[in-house]
């Protein structure tokens, strides 16, 4: 089946601590997305990356990194600088780079993390 | 920038009625506009998306969302609710030409009531 997995579902840290939600696909697909959803808030896009090796920072990238080392993957660490990162965390993947505006992007099935 | 605006964060019909969730954008560009569908503790699903082929966009599960630029609306519409139409809607405009990332809606919850 193709699709996207995110792991793990849930997700309990310590403050303090970094912790890493991995997201891989096997759709094919060049570009790659996290998007971080809070009750009320909708969607707000944290980093995306348009072809390996390289990615770029979306709203609310402060307390995040990201990688894209290999094409079907794009892990997310939270970080210790991540004041409030409490969330669930969605990764989406669309299937081309540029200039094909009505590409959809395919979602996961997120990743909730819970800051103890 | 491109933004899209929900109005009402939460909506509750009863089944069978008319369906009418409610999105307006704002777009210094041609726009390109997606609604999707999340279930609890799920990601989200696409129900339709404009393309500029049709003002008149259907898509899945009997939903359908009319274009037009006059109102710069996007609505989205089923003419007879279910029970498990019952979830949360979020509409969405591309960023910018090409496959750039979405700009979200803040989200409407639907509710069903039997």
């Amino acid at each position: 089946d193709g699709g996207i997995t995110q792991s793990p579902k849930y997700l309990f840290r310590k403050e303090g601590q970094n912790v890493t939600l991995s997201c891989e696909q096997n759709l094919n697909h060049d570009a790659m997305y996290w998007y971080r959803q809070d009750p009320g808030q909708g969607l707000r896009l944290i980093y995306y990356s348009q072809i390996v090796n390289d990615f770029q920072k979306g709203d609310i990238a402060e307390g995040y990194s990201v990688s894209r080392e290999k094409k079907e993957s794009f892990p997310l660490t939270v970080t210790s600088a991540q004041k409030n990162p409490t969330a669930f965390y969605l990764c989406a993947s669309s299937i081309r780079r540029t200039s094909y505006n009505t590409d959809t992007q395919y979602f996961g099935p997120g990743t909730r993390l819970t800051v103890l | 920038a491109q933004s899209v605006t929900q109005l009402g964060s939460h909506v509750s019909v009863s089944e069978g009625a008319l369906v009418l969730l409610r999105c307006n954008y704002s777009s210094s560009v041609p726009p390109y506009l997606f609604w999707y569908v999340q279930y609890p503790n799920q990601g989200l699903q696409l129900l339709l998306k404009y393309t500029s082929a049709a003002t008149l966009v259907k898509g899945i599960n009997g939903f359908e969302a009319e274009f037009k630029k006059s109102e710069t609306s996007f609505h989205l519409t089923k003419p007879s609710a279910h029970m498990s139409d019952a979830a949360e809607y979020f509409c969405a405009v591309r960023r910018s030409s090409g496959n750039t990332p979405l700009v979200f809606g803040k989200g409407t919850r639907l509710s069903v009531i039997a």
